[in-house]
This record gives C-alpha cells, structure tokens and sequence, in this order.
C-alpha cells in the first residue's frame, strides 16, 4: 500500500523558512515523479513543484519560484520542499503527491497533508 | 502558464441524474509526444484529492465507470452518468502537459 506521511508543518513568522519532509512507502520511490501541492483553507488545488524520478525535471508554479526548492533523496525515500521567505498568502495544507511514471503525467497518490500558517 | 476554467462552478444534481462538468484550457494539451495530459480528480470533504480520469479518457484503477472523460485539445468534458449520494465533492481539471501544472478552479457536485 503506498503510503505518503508528510512532516515539517506548523506556524511561523513572514519571512522565515521551513522545511517540508515527505517519508514515502510502499512502492518503488525512485520509479515516479513527485510533486507538491497546496491548498489554502476553504480554497481550491494549487500545484507547487514536482520533480522527476532523477531530479532531471523540476518545475514550479510562479508564485513560488525563487524561493521554494524541491528535492529528493532516493536512498532515503524521501522528498523534501525548502521554503524560504514566507508570506501570508503561503498559508496552506501541503500534500505531498506521487505521479504516475518517472516523468510527468498524473497525479495518483496524495498524502493527507501537512499544515503550514504563516501569521506573526 | 496554461489557465484551465471549469464550469459549472457548482453543479445541483438529484440522484440518479447525469452531470457534466466543462474544462476548457488556455491553449492546446497535446503534448510533443503526442499524448494530452488532462486529468479529472474528485475531492470529497475532509480529503484528499483522487484521481477519476487521466490523459483525458482513461479511467483509474478502482474508478467506477459511471465516471467518463472526453474531449481533445483544449476542451474536455467529465460526465458522471447516474449520481449517486458518494459522489457530493469538489471537481478539479488538471493539465500535466507542461510546468508549471495548472488546476481548474474546481465544481462542486452537490445533491439537490
């Protein structure tokens, strides 16, 4: 059973950073693609990042480029985002998300999210 | 960036009714392999989103078959052919044809 538990969440002052970990089992971490993704209270999906099975391939939404970066440690099974100089408006519960190839193509799994507040 | 829109925005159905929900997209999803990278998730209250359709047709593993997807280069159509009461949620579009990977702003079925 595949199973994606997110960790690194909680409340923090604008313009600090946080680290966000994603421990993944259950299937083979390093044959998919990854992603982020967010959602703000009562709002809709927003795409954050993904990256590909070798960390070939990394993209990220525009509100987030320059200061978020993704990465991913196979030998650890674990996928990482770095967020750097927070704002309110990155208020939100992040899912850690797994793609159905190495590459891009859907997303198949989600996790149940960690929540990240940022608020002085 | 590709701007998906939806609509409806909500969508009241009585059970055992069909519903549809429109997605255009903001250019052409055909990718240069040839394949269209739109997908539709479902997301019911409380959690996480789940995958009904991917590369606009193809139904998921598990994914009941009153669920289909149509449509091809920028419009495409989610139909769910009888609702039924576990279907009440929120409906995204998604294109994973190129970064970044954009959502539509979501369709919430609801039962009349």
């Amino acid at each position: 059973e595949v199973q994606l538990v997110e960790s690194g969440g909680g409340l923090v002052q604008p313009g600090r950073s946080l680290r966000l970990s994603c421990a993944a089992s259950g299937f083979t971490f390093d044959d998919y693609a990854m992603h982020w993704v967010r959602q703000a209270p009562g709002k809709g999906l927003e795409w954050v990042s993904g990256i590909s099975w070798n960390s070939g391939s990394i993209g990220y939404a525009d509100s987030v480029k320059g200061r978020f970066t993704i990465s991913r440690d196979n030998a650890k099974n674990s996928l990482y985002l770095q967020m750097n100089s927070l704002r309110a408006e990155d208020t939100a519960l992040y899912y850690c998300a797994k793609d159905k190839d190495f590459g891009v193509v859907t997303i198949i799994d989600w996790g149940q999210g960690t929540l990240v507040t940022v608020s002085s | 960036d590709i701007v998906m829109t939806q609509t409806p925005l909500s969508s009241p159905v009585t059970l055992g009714q069909p519903a549809s929900i429109s997605c255009r997209s903001s250019q052409s999803l055909v990718h240069s392999d040839g394949n269209t990278y739109l997908s539709w998730l479902q997301q019911r209250p409380g959690q996480p989103p789940r995958l009904l359709i991917y590369k606009i047709s193809n139904r998921f593993s598990g994914v009941p078959d009153r669920f289909s997807g149509s449509g091809a280069g920028t419009d495409f159509t989610l139909k769910i052919s009888r609702v039924e009461a576990e279907d009440v949620g929120v409906y995204y579009c998604m294109q994973a044809t190129q970064f970044p990977l954009t959502f539509g702003g979501g369709t919430k079925v609801e039962i009349k």
